[in-house]
């Protein structure tokens, strides 16, 4: 069936490096790709979104960036903080009118000091 | 100001007794998700509810498993006859009202920890 996955399910970076998480999605139809951050025992929290008739989006520290013609996406965060360790998941909203999200697997980001 | 809220925690149970988490939404907020996360697995869409609309229930894995939404805010889902591959974390979310074309933000709960014996 259609799903959305990620590349690599643990990146271990540099505190102050950049990171780069990726995820390949399998559904050109759809409308909206958000990514959550997921730390320990939590629910996962909105990073940001994009929307399909965008190709980058920025936010602070953080950008998302929408590749429609391979069906890749990517979120970077600059500046990798050990704040920013957790796990990330990409997840795809199909519309209509139920709006519900197709989640990948996640990617665990490791921040080292 | 408040954001979802879940209970129990945690929640410990043997094979073949029911179950019934609760989840409390944003005040406001009319659409209400609930999802089923595995162990080390990402979020697995379970129903869906919007105001007094039928709910979406395609993503119930069995019959065992049933969700109510009383009012309009609290809800409860309910697995019966607990198996051990019933074990996840069960998180819930809210939104705003969703309609086609548009999209709302979801707002997760923490989740409760469901371990089946």
């Amino acid at each position: 069936g259609e799903s959305v996955g990620l590349h690599l399910p643990t990146l271990s970076v540099q505190e102050g490096d950049n990171s780069i998480i990726n995820c390949a999605y399998s559904n050109s139809a759809s409308d909206y790709f958000i990514w959550y951050k997921q730390e320990s025992g939590k629910g996962p929290q909105f990073i940001i979104d994009i929307r399909s008739n965008m190709d980058k989006r920025q936010g602070q520290r953080v950008t998302v960036l929408l590749n429609k013609t391979v069906k890749h996406l990517s979120l970077q965060i600059a500046a990798t903080q050990p704040g920013d360790s957790a796990v990330y998941f990409c997840a795809e909203n199909r519309g209509g009118a139920t709006n519900k999200l197709i989640f990948g697997t996640g990617t665990l980001l490791a921040v080292q000091p | 100001g408040a954001g979802v809220s879940q209970s129990p925690s945690n929640k410990v149970t043997e094979k073949g007794k029911d179950v019934e988490l609760r989840c409390d939404p944003i005040s406001g907020h009319t659409a209400l998700y609930w999802y089923r996360q595995s162990l080390g697995q990402g979020l697995e869409f379970l129903i869906y509810f919007q105001g007094n609309s039928a709910p979406d229930k395609s993503g119930l894995p069995s019959d065992r498993f049933s969700a109510e939404r009383t009012g309009g805010s609290v809800s409860t889902l309910t697995i019966q006859r607990t198996q051990q591959e019933d074990s996840a974390v069960y998180l819930c979310a809210s939104s705003l009202k969703t309609g086609l074309g548009a999209y709302n933000e979801q707002f997760f709960g923490p989740g409760t920890r469901l371990t089946v014996l």
